[in-house]
C-alpha cells in the first residue's frame, strides 16, 4: 500500500494524559499537513511541513499540541494534557512539490474520557 | 460568515437519478478546487481536483467552478448506491497552502 497511513487507527484516553499520533505520508511527497474533524464538520487545518520545515500553524494548535517532522519523513503530533473537547478525527494529508493535490490517511480517532 | 458555505444536506435521491452538490466561497484568492468523497469513519478520498474555472469530468463525475460567481458544483450521473457518503469541498490558494472545507453534504443514494 502506497497511500497515507496513520497510526493508531483508534485512540481512547483520560482526561489529562498526553497522546502522540504518527503520520506516514507517500514516499515522493515532501509536503505534509495535518487537519482536524469533528463530527458533522469539514476538516479543519492545523499544521503544515515542507521537509521537515513547519510552516505554518493554525490558531486551533493551542500550546498543548506539537507535531514534528524530524528527518521530513514521517510526522508526529503530540496533545499534552488531553481535554475532551479534543476529541475527534485527526487526518494527516500528504502532497507533492507540483501541485496541491491532498491526500489524506485514514485519520486517528481520538477519544477523551 | 464561513469562507466555503456548503449545504449539509441530509440529501437522498433514488438510484440513477443525477445529484447536484454545490458549494459557495468568500475568498477570491481560492485557485485550486477539490471535491472529496468520504465515508463514515474513513479519511477523506479525492475524487476531482480542478484549477480555476472550467469544467472537468471523470467518468461518471463532472466538476464544475464558475470563479466570476464564486460558485462549485459536482454533479454525478446514474448515482449508484455505493456513491453513498460524505461529499466535501475544498479549495486552496497558491502554491502549497491549507484547504478550507465545506461542511460536507451527506448523500444517500436509495436502490
Amino acid at each position: 500500500d502506497t497511500g497515507v497511513s496513520q497510526d493508531p487507527r483508534h485512540k481512547i484516553t483520560k482526561r489529562g494524559q498526553n497522546v502522540t499520533f504518527r503520520c506516514d505520508p507517500i514516499s515522493e511527497h515532501n509536503r505534509l499537513y495535518w487537519y482536524r474533524q469533528t463530527l458533522g464538520q469539514g476538516p479543519e487545518f492545523l499544521t503544515y511541513f515542507q521537509n521537515e520545515a513547519q510552516l505554518e500553524k493554525s490558531r486551533l494548535l493551542s500550546d498543548r499540541f506539537s507535531a514534528e517532522r524530524p528527518k521530513g519523513s514521517f510526522s508526529t503530533l503530540e496533545i499534552q494534557r488531553t481535554e475532551q473537547g479534543d476529541s475527534a478525527m485527526y487526518l494527516c494529508a500528504s502532497s507533492s512539490r507540483e501541485d496541491n493535490e491532498q491526500f489524506f490517511g485514514p485519520g486517528t480517532r481520538l477519544t477523551v474520557l | 460568515q464561513k469562507e466555503v458555505e456548503q449545504d449539509p444536506g441530509p440529501l437522498s435521491v433514488p438510484e440513477g437519478a443525477i445529484v447536484s452538490l454545490n458549494c459557495t466561497y468568500s475568498n477570491s484568492a481560492f485557485q485550486y478546487f477539490m471535491w472529496y468523497r468520504q465515508y463514515s469513519r474513513k479519511g477523506p478520498e479525492l475524487l476531482m481536483y480542478t484549477y480555476s474555472s472550467g469544467n472537468k469530468e471523470d467518468g461518471r463525475f463532472t466538476a464544475q467552478v464558475d470563479k466570476s460567481s464564486k460558485y462549485i458544483s459536482l454533479f454525478i450521473r446514474d448515482s449508484q448506491p455505493s456513491d453513498s457518503a460524505t461529499y466535501l469541498c475544498a479549495m486552496s490558494g497558491w502554491g502549497a497552502q491549507k484547504l478550507v472545507f465545506g461542511q460536507g453534504t451527506r448523500l444517500t443514494i436509495n436502490p
